[in-house]
């Protein structure tokens, strides 16, 4: 069964640290995606990556860093310098041929306080 | 910009009534889906449909109904709504069908209450 786990909760850290938010996936396919999806106050989920299985290099976009490990089946996700509007609920998601496509797991989110 | 709407942010109803939800997307999406979000538990998926009039159920569809009539227009329908039914409804849409790279796009959520 397919399964996404943020073990997370919360994390609260003080602005210009960084910070790492864990994900941790499960899938017997061997061909999948993995989503990274940022939710503000305002409750809107807004997408910020995705990675193919096949595709095991790391990405890095300003701030934001995600770290591929198929070997621990991992998708972890840091920002550079944290800021107070990186404060937000962050989802790791999944979604694999084994759902058609059409079903995308989610993980129960990790909520992130940066502190001026 | 491309954008999904819910017709509230916020709602108030008592046990036992008839409650709607609508979702509207401006992007000509094939694909739509209802989801509920709670603490500790993400996002869980209720019912999606990957085309007019077609609905498909998702993980948690108990207690709930869908329509869609029109591509842009995606309703769930709490047909007796329950004290259980208290939470954040998401709406979201995404363009093809059955690709597993497409990301989704999501309206603000609804926040219902069920006294």
């Amino acid at each position: 069964a397919q399964k996404v786990t943020q073990a997370q909760t919360e994390i609260s850290v003080v602005e210009k640290e960084d910070v790492t938010l864990d994900c941790v996936y499960e899938t017997r396919d061997t061909t999948y995606y993995l989503f990274w999806y940022k939710q503000p106050p305002s409750g809107e989920l807004v997408f910020l990556i995705r990675r193919n299985s096949f595709d095991e290099q790391n990405e890095i976009s300003g701030r934001y860093s995600w770290n591929f490990q198929k070997s621990t089946s991992s998708f972890n996700f840091t920002i550079t310098a944290s800021q107070v509007v990186d404060s937000a609920v962050y989802f790791c998601a999944l979604s694999d041929s084994n759902t058609g496509g059409f079903k995308t797991i989610f993980g129960a989110g990790t909520r992130l306080f940066v502190k001026a | 910009d491309v954008k999904v709407t819910q017709s509230s942010r916020y709602l108030v109803k008592r046990t036992g009534e008839k409650v709607f939800l609508e979702c509207v997307q401006d992007m000509d999406h094939e694909n739509m889906f209802w989801y509920r979000q709670d603490p500790g538990l993400g996002l869980r998926l209720i019912y999606f449909s990957y085309d007019v009039k077609m609905k498909e159920k998702g993980d948690i569809p108990e207690g709930y109904s869908v329509s869609r009539e029109k591509k842009e227009r995606f309703s769930l329908i709490l047909e007796s709504a329950s004290t259980n039914q208290t939470s954040m409804y998401l709406c979201a849409s995404r363009p093809d069908g059955g690709e597993l790279d497409n990301e989704q796009f999501f309206g603000p959520g609804t926040r219902l209450t069920v006294l």
